[in-house]
Parts: structure tokens; sequence; C-alpha cells
């Protein structure tokens, strides 16, 4: 079936840091992917999604780029700030999102002044 | 923008009782809504997809008697688990469609279960 791996938490980093949490996926068909992000004591929200190959999928500094050939999505940012403080997780849908999707375990992002 | 809301965020509840948890789509209608289970250091897993009007469609290896499911209008659907156990204590979340527009999924805050 299918599965998502994402790099394991918690990833603590310094303002104005590079970010880049890996994730990497197994699907049976042609996958949608996604990252969401949950900030405390709020639900999940979609950061970024991308639906084909080579696609870029980008939102507040975000970006991540749909990588068939070595079934990777990782999530980067040049420069993370405190409020990214957060835990983000990657996800795949076989069904563009319409359907349940497929999640990683989540990366819990720690930014320090 | 739209907000999907958990009610509760916490519950305590002894063995052997029944524990309902609502999720509700507060400014769209949504014919679909999902439900997924989190144990600490896993992934969200998918449990099952509840449809409005009809029954829920469960994943593999998950008991449709243990937990119910009811999606009896657009705006809201609840998880009963029923006779609860400590190995069900988890992070419930469920998620919505907004199909108005683009199959846009928005997620509730999620709702801790302890049974004890």
């Amino acid at each position: 079936g299918d599965s998502v791996t994402q790099m394991e938490g918690p990833v603590t980093l310094s303002e104005e840091a590079c970010l880049t949490i890996n994730c990497t996926y197994t699907a049976t068909g042609y996958p949608s992917l996604f990252w969401y992000v949950q900030y405390p004591g709020e639900g999940l929200q979609l950061l970024l999604k991308a639906t084909k190959a080579d696609d870029k999928g980008s939102n507040k500094g975000f970006e991540a780029t749909y990588r068939k050939e070595t079934t990777s999505f990782h999530l980067e940012k040049g420069s993370v700030q405190v409020s990214d403080s957060a835990v983000y997780f990657c996800a795949l849908s076989d069904r563009g999102g319409a359907d349940g999707l497929t999640f990683g375990k989540g990366t819990h992002l720690i930014i320090q002044p | 923008g739209a907000v999907v809301s958990q009610h509760p965020s916490w519950v305590i509840c002894k063995s052997g009782t029944s524990v309902k948890i609502e999720c509700r789509s507060l400014d769209f209608q949504a014919t679909t809504m999902f439900w997924y289970r989190q144990f600490p250091k896993q992934s969200l897993m998918l449990m099952a997809t509840s449809n409005e009007g009809s029954k829920a469609t469960y994943e593999q290896g998950v008991e449709k008697d243990k937990f119910l499911i009811n999606h009896a209008s657009l705006t809201l659907s609840t998880l009963t688990v029923t006779s609860a156990h400590p190995e069900d204590s988890s992070f419930y979340i469920c998620s919505a469609r907004d199909i108005d527009p683009g199959n846009t999924i928005y997620f509730g805050e999620g709702s801790w279960l302890t049974v004890v």
C-alpha cells in the first residue's frame, strides 16, 4: 500500500537558518503530494501541494518539488522564523486530495530566536 | 476561511463506557468527512470515510461496530467509540471536504481521548 516517510523530529533551528524536511513516498499510482502544517492548538492546514512530476508547490516562503525519479517531496525554506514553529506533515493522495490522505508521522519544528 | 470544529478537544472516560466526538463544518457543507487517529510518534491513520446520508466506509482493520460513525447532516459527523478500552486512547482528527471550490480538505483541531 501507499506510505510516506519523513524525517524524525524534533528539528531545532535558529531563526534565519535554512530548513529542509525530507519526505519520501511509495505509491501504487501517480499520487498528489502535500505538506500540511499544524500550529499549536489548531487543526492541520494545507501548506502547499503538487499534483505532477516536477511541479513545485510554494507558500509562505516554503517550497517543495515533486521528484518522481527519487519519489521525494522535500520541504524547504531559506530563512525560518520563530512563527514557523509547528508540526509539519507530508502526505499523499491517489485522488488529488479529494479522498483520504496517507500521512507521514510528522516533524516537530522548533525555531529559536 | 473555512473552519472545521471538533468537540470535545479533550476527553477522559472510564473503560467500558462510550464516548462521542463531533466534527462540524462551520461555514460550508460537507458531504464527505474523514476520521483519522494518531498514536504517539505514529502517522495519522485514516479510519473511515463518512458520507452524508449513507453508511461510512471503513479502512481495513478498523472495527465498524466499535467506531460508530454517523453523518446525519451536511455539517456534522460523529464518531462514537463504544465500550472504550485503554488501547483506544489516541488522538482523533476529522477532516471535511468542501466541494465548492475544488474539493479542498479542511481539518479539525483534533480530540484527545484517554480511557482509564
